[in-house]
């Protein structure tokens, strides 16, 4: 099955800034899906990322704020930009996997 | 909301008792997977259970699926201290023509022992 590489692992950021994750598979995988987890609660869908098109945003999210890379099946990056406090989260990764989806490892931001 | 709903929300039953979790989503679905979280950390695959079967077992663990009512369940018999995790079903499918994958609000279980 595959494994997700995700960097980096946490961070504290100041507000106005950006922060860029990336995560990398060690196989192809078609589709990978960006998930925001704030404290105590499930997982959100950011968005959903192919390969060669530009990634497809849910409700309450705008590639201004989430610009999402997937240059090929093993690579894709999630960029939080001009950062305030309410962007405080867990980031997930996640792609297809044989049994079902795997997951990277999450990365753990502060806005300060 | 995108996602499903999942009750209890939370979950206390003491160490050899068996604990059940509910999951409902909106959409139609592939298949549907539930997933363990221990705090602050990594998600763990539990169990996958395709559109077209109605029971899975994997060890403690036992999920039906009724699509018609577009719901899910989780057992674990003989609870663990060990157990004690945030527990998500999660569903892939189409919604609106797009392909996604979503999670329920999750049921968050504490085993006393």
């Amino acid at each position: 099955s595959a494994v997700i590489s995700q960097k980096p692992s946490r961070d504290i950021c100041q507000r106005g800034t950006s922060l860029t994750i990336q995560c990398q598979v060690d196989s192809q995988v078609t589709m990978m899906f960006w998930y925001r987890q704030q404290p105590g609660q499930s997982l959100t869908l950011i968005a959903t990322a192919n390969q060669g098109s530009e990634a497809t945003y849910e409700s309450g999210f705008v590639i201004d704020k989430f610009p999402i890379s997937r240059p090929n099946l093993t690579f894709s990056t999630l960029t939080v930009s001009n950062m305030s406090p309410e962007d405080s989260s867990i980031y997930l990764c996640s792609g297809e996997a044989n049994y079902g989806y795997t997951f990277g490892s999450g990365t753990r931001l502060t806005v300060v | 909301s995108q996602q499903g709903e999942e009750d209890p929300q939370a979950l206390s039953i003491q160490e050899g008792e068996n604990a059940t979790m509910n999951c409902s989503y909106k959409t139609s679905i592939n298949n549907l997977q539930w997933y363990r979280q221990n705090s602050g950390r990594g998600l763990v695959h539990l169990i996958l259970i395709r559109s077209n079967e109605r029971e899975k077992h994997s060890g403690r663990l036992r999920v039906t699926l009724d699509t018609s009512k577009k719901s899910s369940s989780l057992l674990i018999t003989a609870s663990r201290a060990a157990d004690t995790a945030s527990y998500f079903c999660a569903t892939d499918g189409r919604d609106s023509g797009t392909y996604k994958y979503i999670f329920g609000t999750g049921t968050r279980l504490k085993v006393l022992a």
